[in-house]
């Protein structure tokens, strides 16, 4: 089992949609969670970052955490075709950004 | 904007031959980190420099793979031999880390643009 799984997708959500993307992990003592953006041939960026339990939003993107259940992601309101990218879910052990472990993503893409 | 910087962009060489890559990081950060990017595996952390001290280099092929810090504005990852099962993306990534107790807004990773591998 990987530590980080996330759903390969491809996630297809048209245009003005919420698009909705899951993420899982193995280590019940992570600290911290990231949300990298990838787009095609680029390198990733990040997006969001949680670190307790509940929501965070800023702008378009709300990530949920639920440490209990092992589970975060990543919401993406008013969907926009410049969101269509590969999204990495990454989990660190502590607060820092040392040893993230980075799931292999979902493609995410937004129809017009 | 302040960026790392990675050479070369795209690199393509023959099995057996020796690969450098070399990264910049951002003036400031502690902290340097060298991923591999796959389809099957995704990013793979391969090994982390703190203040150019290396902390950890569990995730590469220790055989053909080394990675050092010869001065805080140059990280270098080497392969000798290569091998096509290396063909990958090498990202360079780094940050100010500090691995405290309470989360901090500034540690944020930033990568390079990637260095493209392709080993035949």
């Amino acid at each position: 089992q990987k530590e980080v799984e996330q759903n390969s997708g491809p996630l297809s959500v048209p245009e003005g949609a919420i698009a909705s993307l899951n993420c899982t992990y193995s280590d019940r003592g992570s600290q911290s969670f990231f949300w990298y953006r990838q787009y095609s041939g680029k390198s990733p960026e990040l997006i969001m970052s949680i670190y307790s339990n509940g929501d965070k939003e800023d702008g378009r993107f709300t990530a949920q955490l639920n440490k209990a259940s092992q589970y975060v992601s990543l919401l993406i309101r008013d969907s926009q075709p410049s969101d269509s990218a590969t999204y990495l879910c990454a989990v660190g052990p502590n607060f820092g950004n040392e040893k993230l472990t980075f799931g292999t993503g979902t493609r995410l893409t937004i129809i017009p | 904007d302040a960026r790392v910087t990675q050479t070369p962009r795209d690199k393509v060489t023959e099995m057996g031959q020796e690969v450098t890559m070399r990264c910049q990081p951002i003036l400031g950060h502690n902290t340097v980190f060298w991923y591999r990017q796959t389809m099957m595996q995704g990013l793979e952390l391969l090994a982390y420099f703190r203040n150019r001290a290396p902390l950890d280099d569990s995730g590469m092929p220790k055989d053909r793979f080394s990675a050092e810090m010869p001065d805080a504005t140059l990280a270098t990852l080497k392969i000798q031999p290569s091998e096509p099962r290396d063909s990958a993306v090498y990202f360079c990534a780094s940050g100010l880390v500090w691995a405290g107790s309470r989360p901090s807004g500034a540690n944020v990773l930033t990568f390079g643009a990637g260095s493209r591998l392709t080993v035949l």
